[in-house]
């Protein structure tokens, strides 16, 4: 089977650095993606990660440990804004099907 | 602009009737698919496509089905076999890039049914 934990909710003041993680079990891994998602609204692509490593876009972070099948979100200077959930999300099978974690809920306290 | 729609953003139907969602992209991309998301929930994913006239079920296909005869629309049907029908769905699309394998979401459709 498959499956991703993630806490299921995170609470931090603005001005912050606050780190989501992201465990998986699947039977097949191509890459880890990490998504944002207001309340009732879609869900907006944040980073990917297919090899070890850090990557940095802006304010946000992305790692990944492929022996650990564990990698985290990194959100630094938080803002009110960055209140939302964040999916971790595997993608396997060159990219035909993608399993998305439970979401954490993150809320940004002034 | 280039996007996805999704219509309507609400949508009410009696139990036993057949519903089907609209997804539309201009975005040009060849795969698209379906989730499903029940509150408090991640993504569940109910089919894809990667290429027009093909389509493969995700985890939760019982209840569901789709067509994709044309690439830019991939409509989904929640038929009355479907046993919890009520839930928000989401159409998204996405490039063959393998840098990313980002997915472009629509706004989503809230079914209620009763």
């Amino acid at each position: 089977g498959q499956s991703l934990e993630q806490p299921s909710e995170v609470t931090a003041v603005e001005g912050a650095i606050v780190q989501i993680n992201c465990t998986y079990q699947t039977s097949g891994f191509y890459g880890l993606s990490w998504y944002q998602q207001h309340d009732g609204g879609a869900p907006t692509f944040l980073s990917y990660n297919a090899l070890d490593g850090l990557e940095e876009t802006g304010r946000f972070s992305s790692f990944l440990s492929r022996s650990d099948s564990y990698g985290y979100l990194l959100l630094q200077e938080l803002q009110m804004k960055d209140s939302a959930s964040y999916f971790c999300a595997v993608v396997d099978n060159y990219g035909q099907n993608f399993v998305f974690g439970p979401g954490t809920r993150l809320s940004v306290l002034p | 602009d280039g996007g996805i729609t999704q219509s309507p953003k609400y949508l009410f139907r009696k139990e036993g009737q057949n519903v089907t969602l609209s997804c539309e992209q201009n975005l040009n991309h060849d795969a698209m698919y379906w989730y499903r998301q029940d509150p408090g929930q991640g993504l569940r994913l109910i089919y894809y496509s990667q290429i027009v006239n093909d389509f493969q079920k995700g985890d939760i296909a019982e209840g569901y089905s789709v067509s994709r005869e044309k690439k830019e629309s991939f409509p989904l049907t929640v038929t009355s076999a479907q046993k919890n029908p009520t839930a928000f769905y989401l159409c998204a699309s996405s490039i063959a890039d393998t840098q990313s394998y980002e997915q472009y979401f629509g706004p989503g459709t809230r079914l209620t049914v009763t």
